[in-house]
């Protein structure tokens, strides 16, 4: 089992719609819980971050993580094209180790 | 711009040769972290550094890698006789404080490294 999981996609929504991204972690221990953006040939932009057990909403975006079931979800309201790009999610284990899921493409159709 | 600085952003070795890829953290920040990307993969931590210590390397190869972070200037990331296998972005993040507590990582722009 890979220590971050996420479905590589790629996920097509269309404009306007909620976009659903998941992400599953084996280590108990972790928690520290952050989703980022890296569009084509660029580097990772931080989107959100989360280390509590619930909700946490900014702007379009709200991450949602329950530890109890060592998952973590990003939902995009209102998709935009410009939101076309891959998600990586990552996790501070309790080793204090930084791992990256190989992320998940989205395609948010005009 | 306080962002995180790479440089060089694209570098070009022949076989046996090496490469040095510099990062600058944000200001006020710390600790580095250097990670490689290959292409449509994701990123795979290297090493993990604070002023003049290396915290963890166990994401980097035990071989031809080193990593520094000396008490004045930047990190560097030196990669000896350098192979095909390591054309890949390199990319440097930053965080205020130790990975762990809480504190995000901001990344650089990167550095593409092409080995023919």
């Amino acid at each position: 089992q890979k220590e971050v999981e996420q479905n590589s996609g790629p996920l097509s929504v269309p404009e306007g719609a909620i976009a659903s991204l998941n992400c599953t972690y084996s280590d108990r221990g972790s928690q520290s819980f952050f989703w980022y953006r890296q569009y084509s040939g660029k580097s990772p932009e931080l989107i959100m971050s989360i280390y509590s057990n619930g909700d946490k909403e900014d702007g379009r975006f709200t991450a949602q993580l329950n530890k109890a079931s060592q998952y973590v979800s990003l939902l995009i309201r209102d998709s935009q094209p410009s939101d076309s790009a891959t998600y990586l999610c990552a996790v501070i284990t309790g080793g204090f180790k930084t791992i990256f899921g190989a992320g998940t493409r989205l395609f948010v159709k005009a | 711009n306080a962002g995180v600085m790479q440089n060089p952003r694209h570098l070009v070795r022949r076989r046996g040769q090496e490469a040095r890829l510099r990062c600058s953290p944000m200001k006020g920040h710390s600790h580095v972290y250097w990670y490689r990307q290959l292409p449509e993969e994701g990123l795979k931590f290297m090493v993990y550094l604070q002023k003049e210590n290396i915290i963890d390397e166990s994401g980097m190869p035990k071989e031809r890698f080193s990593a520094e972070f000396p008490k004045e200037g930047p990190s560097i990331l030196r990669i000896q006789q350098v192979v095909r296998g390591d054309s890949a972005a390199y990319f440097c993040a930053s965080s205020i404080s130790m990975a762990g507590s809480y504190n995000e990582q901001f990344f650089g722009p990167g550095t593409r490294l092409t080995v023919l």
